[in-house]
């Protein structure tokens, strides 16, 4: 039963670098979210997804891509990385709309340099 | 739209109660309580749905005004677990159908002995 699954854990990128951030989960849900955590702010909201193929924006979209292929997969991709986006990342995922639980991923810790 | 959470901080001595506070300007959906311990990932607690409805297990009950957009989380008789950084959740429509499921800045609560 491995829920929602990152990865990696750890990374440091160069900044002008790009990557993808992996998440993945097995428990068929169709929300699925990104957010941020910087120390002293919270969990900013990044992209969400309420299906395959249906991505929306969060509060902090610009710098991040994301695609929902499948209902399992839903990978974050960072184009030309800044220091701004050191951050810890999480993945989160829920069954459907309105009061249920979301699950959260261990999060990626990005350091941009 | 980040939800307003208060106090930042709080300390605790064993066997005190606390209360933090959850507020929104939008129309809320549900509020969402999790718990976060340092390093680890957030933890869900509770949902509660808007009408006015208050839930607990053991000593953490939380209660949710809709009519004020405002949901209140209380700790009673504290235990050192208790400790980390707590979080509301506030799900609000985003207008095409599908509901965005923000963060608080959270409240850090420390339980001493």
């Amino acid at each position: 039963n491995a829920g929602v699954t990152q990865t990696p854990k750890f990374r440091i990128l160069k900044i002008g670098q790009s990557m993808t951030l992996q998440c993945a989960q097995d428990m068929n849900h169709n929300y699925m979210y990104w957010y941020r955590q910087d120390p002293g702010m919270g969990l900013k909201l990044i992209y969400y997804s309420v299906g395959a193929g249906i991505t929306d924006k969060g509060e902090v979209p610009n710098g991040y891509n994301v695609s929902r292929s499948t209902t399992e997969d839903f990978p974050l991709r960072l184009e030309l990385a800044a220091p701004s986006q050191t951050s810890v990342y999480f993945c989160a995922s829920s069954y459907g709309q309105g009061a249920t639980e979301a699950f959260f991923g261990q999060g990626t810790r990005l350091t941009v340099v | 739209q980040q939800p307003v959470q208060s106090p930042q901080a709080v300390i605790l001595r064993e066997g005190e109660d606390a209360v933090i506070n959850c507020s929104s300007s939008k129309a809320l959906y549900s509020v969402h309580w999790y718990r976060q311990k340092h390093g680890e990932a957030p933890v869900f607690l509770m949902i509660l749905l808007k009408g006015g409805e208050q839930k607990g297990h053991e000593k953490i009950s939380a209660s949710f005004n809709e009519k004020k957009q405002q949901s209140s989380l209380y700790l009673t008789a504290s235990q050192l677990s208790y400790s980390g950084t707590y979080f509301c959740g506030t799900e609000t429509d985003s207008g095409a159908g599908s509901y965005q499921l923000t963060f608080g800045k959270g409240t850090k609560l420390s339980v001493i002995p």
